[in-house]
């Protein structure tokens, strides 16, 4: 397992289009949170997923953001209608529920530049 | 609400030297887990050290060790015989140990240039 994996790794779109990022987690993982990173700032959380169940969503997403986990693998976050304000980098962690649920493996982000 | 304050925006320290960067943070919560994570520029977020509020021991991970002051609520991170692969941006975080916890709060980062 190489870790956590995300795609793309850059996004550039024209404000009003719909972006997908994906992420891949560590397999054995069954926890995948989705965070925000814009520029000076530390991340923030978005929502997180535990197995294919999202239990807890920010206020932060508002109704143009969406993510999904299908059979608790893989996740994408779709944002529709792009605006300025969602330029960001879009990180992705995964974590085992349990003992090992608060260490984090981070990905390494999708970065949204929207013009 | 938790939050987390890392009060040095930058910080540059000379190879092979020492170099502290601070964090504190709130909470009302008596148990709970704080970390240091290093994001080196234009690659993922990696874990440091984590610090389990309810052991009193500092946690050491090689060169890395942390100064945990629970009354105080400050948690920094010394960094010893600072190497030019130190060189990143610097995030201080914080997670309730509550069985429900999901949430990591961070801080706005510290970034550290180590220079040869």
């Amino acid at each position: 397992d190489t870790g956590v994996s995300q795609d793309p790794r850059h996004k550039i779109t024209k404000r009003g289009q719909n972006v997908t990022f994906r992420c891949d987690p560590i397999s054995e993982h069954n926890r995948l949170y989705w965070y925000r990173q814009t520029l000076g700032q530390g991340p923030e959380f978005l929502t997180y997923f535990q197995n294919e169940a999202q239990l807890e969503k920010s206020r932060l997403l508002s109704d143009r953001f969406s993510a999904e986990r299908p059979k608790g693998s893989f996740s994408t976050l779709e944002i529709q209608r792009t605006e300025q304000g969602d330029s960001a980098m879009y990180l992705c962690a995964s974590s085992l529920a349990g003992t090992g649920a608060n260490v984090l493996t981070f990905g390494a982000g999708s970065r949204l530049t929207v013009l | 609400a938790q939050t987390v304050t890392q009060s040095q925006p930058e910080m540059s320290v000379q190879e092979a030297e020492t170099v502290t960067l601070s964090c504190t943070y709130d909470t009302s919560e008596s148990n709970y887990y704080l970390f240091w994570y290093k994001q080196p520029p234009s690659r993922q977020m990696i874990l440091v050290i984590r610090q389990e509020a309810y052991k009193q021991q500092n946690a050491t991970e090689n060169r890395f060790s942390v100064n945990f002051q629970k009354a105080a609520k400050s948690f920094s991170l010394k960094i010893s015989d600072s190497q030019l692969g130190d060189t990143a941006m610097y995030f201080c975080a914080f997670i309730d140990a509550g069985a429900g916890s999901y949430q990591l709060t961070f801080g706005k980062g510290t970034k550290l240039s180590v220079i040869p």
